[in-house]
Parts: structure tokens; C-alpha cells; sequence
């Protein structure tokens, strides 16, 4: 089955550790992105990423870090220097160009303590 | 910069009601427009794109409509059931001035639909 898996679903750190969310897709999609939601709160592009060995910073990219290494997977890292870092993280991705949709996963709970 | 609106925040429907949500933006810039659910705890599904030179897309019981010089957009869901219960987003396709291109959300509309 084609889609995009994100992991684990639920993630605790202690504050001052960077974590690492995993984000793999088997559609053959040339873009991914990273967005966070919180409550009462659209969706925020954290970073974006068009092509293998190349990525963007998004809207809210400070205390975050990202890898394109392979074309099926692109890592977030969340750094001590992220102030807020307890979210839902969502991965994305979709082929180049505007008009294709763009498909998400199922999503990464970070708890920070 | 743009902005994406959704009203209601909220919406508790008996069954069987067809109902409207409503979608706003304010560039009207925009490439396409999406429409997604989300269930609790879970990510994104696609439900329908409307390209910007189109006027309207259909799947199923769902109906949106997009009017682009007036910065709007309408989901319309038919004969809902209980199932259709989830928190629906509209979201706008923009160009970035990097390269490549992204979607700006809006906060979502959160459906119940009761028996």
C-alpha cells in the first residue's frame, strides 16, 4: 500500500533533548514538508523540501532541523533551542508543481515535560 | 500575507441535514484550494482540490465551490450521517518567492453530526 508513515505516533522528551521524527513515503513524491498544529491553530509550514539534498525554511523554522538524504524520507529533528516544541507534527508530501494534492500522514505527538 | 478563515468554528447538525461550511482568504493569488478532513488524534485526508480555474468539484455527497476574485470557498456535504463527524480545513496553494509552493490552513470547522 503507497502512503506516507510517520513515527512513532506518540513521542516523550525531557526538556533540553532533541528528538527525531521520522517521515517516510513509498509514493514516489519529489516534495515533502513539515507542518505543526496546535489547538485553535492552522497548521504552520516548519520546513519544506523539493527535491533529494535540498530543503526551505517554512514559517516557523527556528529550533528545527531537517534532512533530504533519500527522496522517501525526510527526518525532523526538534532542538533544545525550540521553545515550544510540544505539538502535533504532521508530515506531507506531493509531486512538483501546484496542482497536485498534497497527502498527509498520521501524525507525531510530541510531549515535552 | 495571507489568511485563511473558517466559519463556524463549530457546527452540531441532526443527521440527515444538508450543510454549508464556509471558506475565506484573503490573496487571492492562489493556485488551488483544498478541502481536508481530520478525525482526532489523526492526520489529513484529501477530500477535494478545486484548481483555480475552476468553478466547482464534486465527490460523492461533497460539494465545494470556489469563487477566486471574491476570495471564497464552500463545502457543501449532503444528507449528513454521523460518520461525516470530524474537524474539516480548507487550505490555499500558494508560490513561494524560494521556489516551490505550500498550503496556508485555516483553523478548521468542527463538524458533529448527532443521530
Amino acid at each position: 500500500d503507497g502512503g506516507i508513515t510517520q513515527s512513532p505516533k506518540y513521542l516523550f522528551r525531557k526538556e533540553g533533548q532533541n528528538v527525531t521524527l521520522s517521515c517516510e513515503q513509498n509514493l514516489n513524491h519529489d516534495a515533502m514538508y513539515w507542518y505543526r498544529q496546535d489547538p485553535g491553530q492552522g497548521l504552520r509550514l516548519i520546513y519544506y523540501s523539493q527535491i533529494v539534498n535540498d530543503f526551505q525554511k517554512g514559517d516557523i523554522a527556528e529550533g528545527y532541523s531537517v534532512s533530504r538524504e533519500k527522496k522517501e524520507s525526510f527526518p525532523l529533528t526538534v532542538t533544545s533551542a525550540q521553545k515550544n516544541p510540544t505539538a502535533f507534527y504532521l508530515c506531507a508530501s506531493g509531486f512538483r508543481g501546484v496542482s497536485s494534492p498534497l497527502h498527509f500522514g498520521n501524525g507525531t505527538r510530541l510531549t515535552v515535560t | 500575507k495571507q489568511e485563511v478563515t473558517q466559519i463556524p468554528a463549530a457546527l452540531s447538525v441532526p443527521e440527515g441535514e444538508n450543510l454549508v461550511l464556509n471558506c475565506s482568504f484573503t490573496d487571492s493569488a492562489i493556485y488551488n484550494l483544498q478541502w481536508f478532513r481530520q478525525d482526532p488524534g489523526k492526520g489529513l485526508t484529501s477530500l477535494l482540490l478545486i484548481q483555480s480555474s475552476q468553478r466547482e468539484q464534486t465527490s460523492g455527497r461533497l460539494n465545494a465551490s470556489l469563487d477566486k476574485s471574491s476570495g471564497r470557498s464552500t463545502l457543501y456535504i449532503a444528507a449528513s450521517q454521523p460518520g461525516d463527524s470530524a474537524t474539516y480545513l480548507c487550505a490555499v496553494r500558494e508560490v513561494l518567492t524560494g521556489g516551490g509552493n505550500k498550503l496556508t490552513f485555516g483553523t478548521g470547522t468542527q463538524l458533529k453530526v448527532e443521530l
